[in-house]
């Protein structure tokens, strides 16, 4: 069965640390995975996209890797700030019978205090 | 700064009304997609859209929804009759799909149904 499991389920931080959000998949055919940021109350906005020969994947201070012979990518934020409150997702999609499959994770709600 | 529109933004309706949900896709954005987002389930894909074409709606419950895109500029979803399990946010999102398959995906803002 095609799943996407991410940890923690909630995370608080001071602002300033560094912290990893963990996605561990089971989805075949495997196609690329996605980290999204959705502030509260907004629309969940891109963070990475890697492929399947992809390891690391850097944007700005969000650095994600894909390991994807154990299935698993982490999200490794650096250097925290107030505006990384907000939840992390994980997607990770199929290309099967001629269309994508997206499997969704149930996010990982970051807080970030001062 | 081109972005995904979504009408309208909140929208609170009786069991068994009809709900209409519009989303205007980033102009030139081939690949339009539904989602709903609850707190239970997270986010689900409904359906998505290829040129306009329908090429996956394996999400969408097909009794009572139903995704159109009239053209190129509009792609709507609608709920007839809506019960009290729709009520979610309900996210459009579109992107341009290239011959190498991978792609950026931009969301609009949401539509937060209410059914009482």
């Amino acid at each position: 069965k095609n799943q996407v499991e991410q940890s923690p389920q909630s995370l608080i931080i001071l602002e300033g640390k560094n912290c990893t959000l963990q996605c561990n998949y089971t989805v075949s055919p495997f196609s690329n995975l996605r980290w999204y940021k959705q502030d509260t109350g907004r629309g969940p906005v891109s963070l990475t996209i890697m492929t399947f020969s992809e390891n690391t994947k850097s944007n700005g201070r969000y650095t994600a890797t894909l390991d994807a012979d154990t299935k698993q990518s982490s999200l490794h934020i650096t250097a925290s700030q107030l505006s990384d409150s907000a939840s992390y997702i994980c997607v990770v999609s199929a290309f099967t019978t001629g269309t994508y499959k997206y499997i969704f994770g149930t996010g990982t709600r970051l807080k970030v205090l001062a | 700064d081109a972005r995904v529109t979504q009408t309208p933004r909140h929208k609170v309706t009786e069991m068994g009304q009809e709900v209409t949900m519009r989303c205007q896709p980033i102009l030139g954005h081939n690949t339009v997609f539904w989602y709903r987002q609850t707190m239970m389930q997270g986010l689900e894909l409904l359906a998505y859209f290829r040129n306009r074409a329908p090429l996956d709606d394996s999400g969408m419950p097909k009794d009572r929804f139903s995704a159109e895109m009239p053209d190129a500029t509009l792609a709507t979803l609608k709920i007839q009759p809506s019960e009290p399990r729709d009520s979610a946010v309900y996210f459009c999102a579109s992107g341009l799909v290239r011959t190498s398959g991978t792609y950026e995906q931009y969301f609009g803002p949401g539509t937060r149904l209410t059914v009482t």
